[in-house]
């Protein structure tokens, strides 16, 4: 169980275009995602927390209209990369936390790469 | 505020070796203590957690207790194999607030040799 997708697993895009990426808890309902973005050989950095029907918190030094989220169900968020540049290319994480569980256990998505040209 | 802190890598050991990972932490209260694993080109896994002191969470060979007296919980494996090589990242849960965001250290690079 506490399975979680994320989709893509790869993208590359030209720059100044939009990238969505999908997350997706497929066993267990998620009534908070995280976003997290790790650099190489770097640990996590949160990037905004998202709550199912309601406006993310983002992190400070996040751009909130470059990264928006969108949690519209409990088993979906989606991050979208707008108008993409170069040092936006990382590597894209999500998390969830079981709303049923009710524990501070999260459970992380294989993760995106994103690749800007 | 919150922090965690683990020992700096990478760490290279031989197979059948015995392993520790060191972390600490700074929290008030009383925090969920967390391993998890990223294993080569995947996303991250929970290994093991302990939710209040003296728990002892375990999992694959892997063991760690949560010591409130020295405020850590160190990583160990009595003998770590080829596939255990990963990164490690310890982590911590406050035990306040309502999304309980994770407070991470910075990972710890095993590689293990045959």
């Amino acid at each position: 169980g506490a399975v979680v997708s994320q989709h893509p697993s790869r993208v590359i895009c030209k720059s100044g275009t939009s990238v969505k990426i999908e997350c997706r808890s497929l066993d267990f309902q998620a009534t908070t995602m995280f976003w997290y973005r790790q650099f190489p050989k770097q640990s996590l950095m949160l990037m905004a927390t998202s709550n199912e029907g309601s406006k993310a918190t983002y992190e400070q030094g996040v751009e909130k209209d470059k990264f928006l989220i969108n949690h519209a169900s409990l088993t979906l968020s989606t991050l979208t990369v707008t108008s993409a540049h170069p040092e936006d290319s990382s590597f894209y994480i999500c998390s969830a936390r079981d709303r049923d569980l009710g524990t501070d256990t999260q459970y992380f998505g294989p993760g995106t790469r994103l690749t800007v040209l | 505020g919150d922090s965690v802190t683990q020992m700096e890598g990478p760490v290279t050991l031989s197979e059948e070796a015995f392993l520790t990972i060191n972390c600490t932490y700074t929290a008030t209260g009383y925090p969920s203590l967390f391993w998890y694993v990223q294993y080569p080109g995947e996303g991250l896994q929970l290994l093991l957690k302990a939710t209040k002191a003296d728990d002892k969470g375990s999992n694959k060979g892997f063991e760690a207790t949560y010591r409130k007296e020295t405020t850590s919980f160190h990583l160990e494996k009595g003998s770590v194999q080829v596939s255990d090589s990963a990164v490690y990242f310890c982590a911590l849960s406050p035990n306040a607030g309502n999304n309980r965001k994770l407070i991470w250290g910075l990972g710890t690079s095993l590689a293990v040799n045959p």
